[in-house]
């Protein structure tokens, strides 16, 4: 059962374009997150929200940029991507304590070309 | 920093045959760890996960323990199926509650 929404599935762009992506969960979560997914299967941590705000920064390149209106919505923008952006983009929610289960959108694949 | 380490990439092995995941981790703070599985074009899903030293924890048959000692918490599971062919992740629970993941190990189950 689906408790973390992510839109869109798919999207394919050119070199220098801005995309954004969308994260809902219904969990009840105050913490959630943005995971980057890379074509080796490789899950690294961009971002974490509590509540609306940010708490770490990866040492994400600028042109990302997380926005968060609630606890239960984080969106994910990109200014001007580049070839490298190329990934699944897995957003995730927990309670936020360290022993927490976070639980795992079904991602956003990116293209760029 | 935290980091963890899984040394197989890949796994194949026969229907009902043992099998065992390792996974090793360096952090400063107390560890707790954890075992997601990905299937193919899903999304990670808990496995299992621990926190307390030298207990054993399992979850659909697969078991892991928690070593301190050696900081290491192998996966392993004693007759794999068909359906268990997926990439499972071992992972590090952060000082701020982020999970730092390793680099994955794909698992084929062959009939």
């Amino acid at each position: 059962e689906t408790a973390v929404f992510q839109t869109p599935n798919y999207h394919v762009t050119q070199v220098g374009n801005e995309v954004s992506f969308n994260c809902k969960q219904t969990l009840g979560h105050d913490t959630m997150y943005w995971y980057k997914q890379d074509s080796k299967k490789l899950l690294k941590i961009m971002f974490s929200y509590n509540n609306k705000q940010l708490i770490v920064n990866e040492t994400v390149p600028r042109r990302f940029s997380p926005q968060s209106s609630d606890k239960a919505h984080l969106n994910l923008r990109i200014k001007s991507v580049e070839p490298e952006d190329s990934a699944v983009y897995l957003c995730a929610s927990s309670s936020g304590g360290a022993q927490d289960t976070q639980y795992f959108g079904p991602g956003t694949r990116l293209l760029v070309l | 920093g935290d980091s963890v380490t899984q040394t197989e990439g890949l796994v194949t092995l026969t229907k009902g045959l043992p099998v065992m995941l390792n996974c090793t981790y360096q952090t400063t703070y107390s560890p707790f760890l954890f075992w997601y599985v990905q299937h193919l074009n899903e999304a990670p899903k808990l496995l299992l996960k621990s926190s307390t030293d030298n207990k054993r924890t399992e979850h659909q048959g697969f078991y892991a323990t928690l070593h301190k000692s050696s900081s290491s918490f192998h996966l392993q599971k004693s007759s794999v199926q068909l359906s268990d062919s997926a990439l499972y992740f071992c992972a590090l629970s952060s000082n701020y509650n982020v999970l730092y993941f390793g680099s994955g190990t794909k698992l084929t189950v062959e009939p």
